[in-house]
This record gives structure tokens, sequence and C-alpha cells, in this order.
């Protein structure tokens, strides 16, 4: 069956790097996309971005723009978001979600439970 | 930017109750357009997809309708597991932005 299973809680200073994996099995990653998706305390969800399993081609959330990257290592059926010079505000819980895709519509039909990213001094 | 918003943002229900959630975008996104219910500590979870599929898997007393601006979720006989908070997402325009959400809570 399908399921994505992601890394674990991470702790983060201000200024530092975060790197959130998620392990694709029971599907080939290469036919999806992951799209990346989270949600402050208390708040609501928020799309970050996404990337194709197939080329690698992404699309980030404007305002995300040059602190995002998202990868995949199809070898290991993994992808990854990578977000820089974090803040407070990015303090939030981070969903995978896996993509099933045409050239004109979206459905995220599997998530990951979630890593909790802390950022704080 | 397509903004989303949900009415309402609480609803307080019994079970057994038809429950009814709209959802509103602030340009025309066709069909394009998908409900999740989210518990608690979990991650979110599709309900429906294309405004009015039902993802395989979920109940039928959940049913979705509409096109271009407005939507609506319908629960037609509420469960005590249905008790969430429920989003809608577009999906025609970057970024693939989510409503506010809606909480059910029990009556």
């Amino acid at each position: 069956q399908v399921q994505l299973v992601q890394s674990g809680p991470e702790v983060k200073k201000p200024g530092a790097s975060v790197k959130v994996s998620c392990k694709a099995s029971g599907y080939t990653l290469s036919g999806y996309g992951i799209s990346w998706v989270r949600q402050a305390p208390g708040q609501g969800l928020e799309w970050m971005g996404w990337i194709s399993g197939y080329n690698g081609n992404t699309k980030y959330a404007q305002k995300l723009q040059g602190r995002v990257t998202m990868t995949t290592d199809t070898s290991t059926s993994t992808g990854y978001m990578e977000l820089r010079s974090l803040r407070s505000d990015d303090t939030a819980v981070y969903y995978c979600a896996r993509v099933h895709y045409s050239t004109t519509w979206y459905i995220f039909d599997y998530w990951g439970q979630g890593t909790l990213v802390t950022v704080s001094s | 930017d397509i903004q989303l918003t949900q009415s309402p943002s609480f609803l307080s229900a019994s079970i057994g109750d038809r429950v009814t959630i709209t959802c509103r975008a602030s340009q025309g996104i066709s069909s394009y357009l998908a409900w999740y219910q989210q518990k608690p500590g979990k991650a979110p979870n599709l309900l429906i997809y294309a405004a009015s599929t039902l993802q395989s898997g979920v109940p039928s007393r959940f049913s979705g309708s509409g096109s271009g601006t407005e939507f609506t979720l319908t629960i037609s006989s509420l469960q005590p597991e249905d008790f969430a908070t429920y989003y809608c997402q577009q999906l025609t325009s970057y970024p693939f932005t989510f409503g506010p959400g809606t909480k059910v809570d029990i009556k």
C-alpha cells in the first residue's frame, strides 16, 4: 500500500537550514510528484511547492522562492525539502503529499505523517 | 493569487445532522477544487477532488458540488468520526492555496 514516511522532528536556530525527508513506498516515485505543505501551530495549511518525480521540475510558492529547494532521489524513492535562513515563523509541521497529476489536474492523494520543525534561539 | 474563503468558520452540529460547508474562490477555478478532512495531530485526508469526485475509501455520506467560484461539501448524516476541521484547496493555478478551514464540533 502507498505510504509516505517522513523524518523526525527538528529543532533549529534562526538562520540555520533544515532538510526534511519523505520516503515513499508502494508506488513508483517517478510516476508522481511530491508536494510540501506546512501548518504553523494552530493555523491553517500553506502550500509550499511541488516537484515532479518524472523530470524533477519544481514550482515553489513565491514567498519561499530563494529559501526552499525540493529534490527527489528516485534510487531511494525519497523526496526532500530544504528550507534555509530559518526564522521563528517557519516553526510548523511540514507535510509531504503524493501528487497524482496530468497536464491539467493535480490530486494530493496520500500524505506523510508530518515533521515538526521548531525554530528557536 | 486565488483566495479561498470558507463559511462558516465554525459549526456546531449533532450526530445525524446534515452539514454543508461552502468554499468561495476569488476568481473562477472551473472544477479544480479538493476537500480535505484533518483531525488534531494528523495529516489532512483527501475526501473529494475535481469538486465532486469521491476519493476511494471515503464514505458516501460525503459529497461535493459546485464549479466556477462557489463550492459545497455536504455530509449527509454526521457521524462521531466526522468531527474535524475541513479545508478546501484550489488546484487551477499556482500557488495551490487552501481555504482557512471550517471546524465541525459536537453540539
